[in-house]
């Protein structure tokens, strides 16, 4: 059993849609959560970062986690061609630096 | 915007060649990493480095090699390129107190085709 798990989609949705987007894990150790954006032919860059459960609010952008049941969200208010990417999941893994990661979700918003 | 630069961004070689990936970070970040991604997969720790003179292998088994002479330079090598070695390499780099340690920040990848 894989220690994270994500969706790989396609998910396609037109513009303006609410985008829900999640990932979840095995660990319940597991303390620090981040969300990647990754577009074609670039590297990801950090869109998100939690720690606790909750959520979290950045512009359209906001991630959530449900550490009861081992899930972690991201949702995208009013969605936008430009969010157009690869949306990856990312859990640090215990006292040392290394992350793990989701196969990423394939997000298209439609004009 | 990261500073971190990686070259070539795209290589296609014959089989046996040896070629090297180069990393740079002009951060001053002490940890580095490269990672393997291929299409629909998560991506996959190959080798890390938490400082100069510091390697270690990642999850991911590897025929590669790396080296941290430098603190901004983190080339990834491989000796007889191969087939199954076609894939896309990210090089990234972390570094900071608190919260900010915890982020990574990636190049543009680099696209191997070994023919």
């Amino acid at each position: 059993q894989k220690e994270v798990e994500q969706d790989p989609g396609p998910l396609s949705v037109p513009e303006g849609a609410i985008v829900s987007l999640n990932c979840t894990y095995s660990n319940s150790a597991f303390q620090y959560f981040m969300w990647y954006r990754q577009y074609s032919r670039k590297g990801p860059e950090l869109l998100m970062y939690t720690y606790s459960s909750g959520n979290k609010e950045d512009g359209r952008f906001t991630a959530q986690v449900d550490k009861s049941s081992k899930y972690i969200s991201l949702f995208i208010r009013d969605s936008q061609p430009s969010d157009s990417a690869t949306y990856l999941c990312a859990i640090k893994k215990g006292s040392n630096y290394q992350l793990i990661w989701g196969a990423g979700t394939k997000l298209i918003i439609k004009p | 915007e990261a500073d971190i630069y990686q070259t070539p961004r795209y290589l296609v070689i014959g089989t046996g060649k040896k070629i090297t990936l180069e990393c740079s970070q002009t951060m001053g970040h002490d940890k580095m990493y490269w990672y393997q991604q291929d299409p629909g997969m998560e991506l996959h720790l190959i080798h890390y480095s938490y400082g100069v003179n510091s390697t270690e292998k990642g999850d991911l088994s590897s025929e590669s090699t790396v080296s941290r002479i430098r603190t901004e330079h983190f080339p990834l090598t491989l000796e007889s390129a191969r087939p199954s070695h076609t894939s896309q390499y990210l090089c990234a780099s972390s570094g900071g107190w608190g919260r900010a340690e915890e982020t990574q920040y990636f190049g543009p990848g680099t696209r191997l085709l070994v023919l």
